[in-house]
């Protein structure tokens, strides 16, 4: 069954220090990759996207991606984490057979001041 | 663009009872998504509209569970009796026609559904 694996349910980083948050999907043809951050209480925000070309894809604050066919992954990354950034991250993927986004569990990240 | 837009934010419910929220998606989308988020899980796939017509329910969408895109403008999802078991986040969203196109979806807020 196609799915969405984020091994990691929480992460705490402190402030200044670099984060990675991993996701792997299940195999599946041209898989469409994206990354959404959800602050409590509130909808999903999409980071970056991956549909093609360049693996490696800047995002909105700060944040990269880098699409790994190989390992069936696209980790999340900063260099250097703000205790802002402090929220659950989303890993998602479409599938060009699909209709519909496949969203994984989550990581929830929490700063150390 | 004003982005997706739902309604209520927060409903309150009694077991029991009947609830219908609505969705207004960004004017220039096509295709309407419905999802629902239990506390500390992803949001899991309810139903899609293309347009106004209903292309595929998730097994999630039990009888209770209707929806609707008239005109295939703003969408309305409604829960019939009520179950504990339905509280949760009701998150709305829409994109271009082309698999979730250039941009990704676009999220509503959500309504958070609490029943007691």
């Amino acid at each position: 069954a196609q799915s969405v694996t984020q091994p990691d349910i929480h992460i705490t980083v402190s402030e200044g220090a670099s984060l990675e948050l991993r996701c792997n999907y299940s195999y599946g043809a041209t898989p469409y990759l994206f990354w959404y951050v959800q602050s409590p209480g509130q909808g999903l925000q999409l980071l970056l996207k991956y549909f093609s070309g360049d693996t490696l894809v800047q995002g909105i604050k700060g944040f990269e991606a880098e699409f790994k066919r190989s390992q069936s992954s696209f980790n999340l990354r900063k260099p250097s984490v703000h205790w802002s950034d402090a929220a659950e991250y989303f890993c998602a993927v479409l599938y060009s057979s699909a209709s519909k986004i496949i969203f994984g569990s989550g990581t929830r990240l929490s700063i150390r001041p | 663009d004003t982005g997706v837009s739902q309604d209520p934010r927060h409903k309150i419910t009694k077991r029991g009872q009947n609830v219908t929220f609505r969705c207004d998606p960004i004017s220039e989308h096509n295709r309407l998504y419905w999802y629902r988020q239990t506390l500390g899980q992803g949001p899991e796939f309810l139903t899609y509209f293309q347009n106004e017509a209903q292309l595929e329910k998730s097994r999630l969408l039990s009888d209770r569970f209707s929806a609707e895109r008239p005109k295939g403008s703003f969408s309305t999802l409604e829960i019939q009796r009520t179950e504990q078991g339905d509280s949760a986040m009701y998150l709305c969203a829409s994109s271009t026609p082309d698999r979730g196109g250039n941009y990704g979806y676009t999220f509503g807020s959500g309504t958070r559904l609490t029943v007691v």
